[in-house]
C-alpha cells in the first residue's frame, strides 16, 4: 500500500523566515497531496491542498510543490509568524478505490517560530 | 463553519470493556472515515464508510472493531473489548464528493 515519509520531524525557525516540510509517497496511483495543520489539542485542519494536474499551488503565506515524477510533494511558509507553530501532517490519497479515498499520512513535523 | 464533532473529548476504560466513540459528521457529506493516533506515531486510517457500509478498512480493524451510522446523523466506532494498545487519539472525518477530508477535533481513548 501507499507509503508517506515527511521530513523534518521538527523545525525551529525564527519570525520572518521561511519553513519547507518536504513529504514523499510511494503509490504513483496516489493524485491527492492535502496538508494538516494541528495546533495542541486541537482538531487537524486543511490549510492546502494538491492534485496531480498542477506543480505548485499558493495560497497567501504558503504555497505546495509537487513532483510526479520524483513522487515528492513541499509545504513551504514564508514569512513565518509564532502563530504557524503547529504540527503539520502531509497526506496523499489514492482516488476512486472502492470508493474510500483514505488519507495515509506522513510522520509530522513540528514547527516551532521563534519570535 | 460546519465542523465534525466528537464525543466525548477524553474516554478512560478499564481492558476488556466496550467502548463507543461519537462523531457527528457534517450534514451534507457522504464519505465518513476513523482514523487513530497513538501517541508519537503516525495518524493511521482505521476504516471508511459510504452509502451505509464498509468501503475499506485496514489491518487494524479487527473484529473487535465495528462502525455504525445508526441514525443518518451520527456515525461511532465501537470497540468490543479494548486492549491496553488501543489507547489513542481517535479521530473521525467526513467528506463530500470531493476529496478534502474535515476531522472532528478527536477523542483520546486511555486503557487502564
Amino acid at each position: 500500500g501507499e507509503n508517506v515519509e515527511q521530513h523534518p520531524s521538527t523545525l525551529s525557525v525564527q519570525e520572518g523566515d521561511s519553513a519547507v516540510i518536504k513529504c514523499t509517497y510511494s503509490d504513483s496511483a496516489s493524485n491527492y497531496f492535502p496538508w494538516y495543520k494541528q495546533e495542541l489539542g486541537k482538531r487537524p485542519q486543511l490549510i492546502i491542498d494538491i492534485r496531480s494536474n498542477v506543480g505548485e499551488k499558493k495560497d497567501q503565506r504558503i504555497a505546495v510543490t509537487l513532483n510526479k515524477t520524483a513522487k515528492h510533494f513541499s509545504l513551504h511558509i514564508t514569512e513565518t509568524q509564532p502563530e504557524d507553530s503547529a504540527v503539520y501532517f502531509c497526506a496523499a490519497s489514492i482516488p476512486h478505490k472502492a470508493a474510500g479515498n483514505k488519507l495515509t499520512f506522513g510522520g509530522g513535523t513540528r514547527v516551532l517560530v521563534k519570535p | 463553519e460546519p465542523e465534525v464533532t466528537q464525543t466525548p473529548s477524553h474516554q478512560v476504560t478499564q481492558m476488556g470493556q466496550e467502548v463507543i466513540l461519537r462523531c457527528v459528521p457534517i450534514s451534507n457529506h457522504l464519505y465518513f472515515y476513523w482514523y487513530r493516533q497513538i501517541l508519537g506515531q503516525k495518524v493511521e486510517f482505521l476504516v471508511s464508510f459510504y452509502n451505509n457500509e464498509i468501503s475499506e478498512k485496514s489491518e487494524i480493524f479487527d473484529d473487535q472493531f465495528s462502525v455504525e451510522r445508526p441514525d443518518g446523523s451520527n456515525f461511532t466506532l465501537k470497540i468490543r473489548s479494548t486492549k491496553l494498545e488501543d489507547s489513542a487519539m481517535y479521530f473521525c472525518a467526513s467528506r463530500a464528493g470531493s476529496p478534502e477530508a474535515f476531522f472532528g477535533q478527536g477523542t483520546r481513548l486511555t486503557v487502564v
